[in-house]
């Protein structure tokens, strides 16, 4: 399976403070992806970082790719109360069409 | 706006009587998936239709079924509503399959509860 595995599983951090989720997978992938889910609603994409590529940038975002280690890294800088919602890793890989989730990270940011 | 819109945000079925969730999009992307996603639990995907083409997961219970009489609609029907199928359900789209480069589209869900 290529499930990706969030770590931690709930993190709760001050407004303004930094926030970082990390994720394993187990099988090469072509892309990793970093999708964002408030409560009771759909997943919102963030961010898709290629294979080939060690870290992207976007807004408060940085994503990391380690292929070596099969592990990728989200990081939110000076967070805010909205950032509070659960985010998911999903990977693909080979001729695999399918998105494969990880059980995700709940954040919750303090005002 | 373009969007992938669900109908209804909440359904409150009775134990075996059959219920479908209906998703729309305006996005004119070719593939919608559907996903299952039970209380703190990763998305799982259940089936995904590439144009009319449909294709169901191995793990996917015959129970849950599909149907996408256009581009813009796809709908999930559940034949016999069991306890254990109360979950959000996650409609998605996407341009094409080729996953290296697109990302999915998901509408808000729809939750599921079976008395």
């Amino acid at each position: 399976s290529q499930q990706g595995e969030e770590d931690p599983q709930a993190l709760s951090i001050q407004e303004g403070e930094n926030a970082t989720m990390n994720c394993s997978y187990k099988t090469s992938i072509n892309n990793l992806q970093w999708y964002r889910q408030n409560s009771g609603r759909g997943l919102v994409h963030l961010i898709l970082i290629r294979s080939n590529e060690r870290e992207k940038h976007s807004g408060r975002l940085r994503v990391t790719l380690d292929t070596s280690k099969k592990s990728s890294s989200l990081l939110i800088t000076a967070s805010r109360a909205a950032d509070t919602a659960s985010y998911f890793c999903a990977t693909s890989g080979g001729s695999n069409y399918k998105l494969t989730f990880g059980k995700g990270t709940l954040l919750t940011v303090n005002p | 706006d373009a969007m992938v819109i669900q109908n209804p945000r909440y359904q409150v079925t009775q134990f075996g009587k059959p219920v479908t969730l209906s998703c729309s999009q305006t996005l004119n992307h070719n593939v919608m998936y559907w996903y299952q996603q039970k209380s703190s639990q990763a998305p799982k995907l259940l089936f995904h239709y590439y144009d009319k083409d449909f294709n169901n997961e191995a793990d996917t219970p015959d129970n849950f079924q599909s149907r996408r009489p256009n581009t813009s609609f796809c709908f999930l029907d559940i034949r016999s509503p069991g306890l254990g199928d109360a979950a959000m359900y996650l409609c998605a789209t996407s341009r094409s399959l080729r996953q290296s480069k697109e990302t999915q589209y998901f509408g808000p869900g729809t939750r599921l509860l079976v008395l």
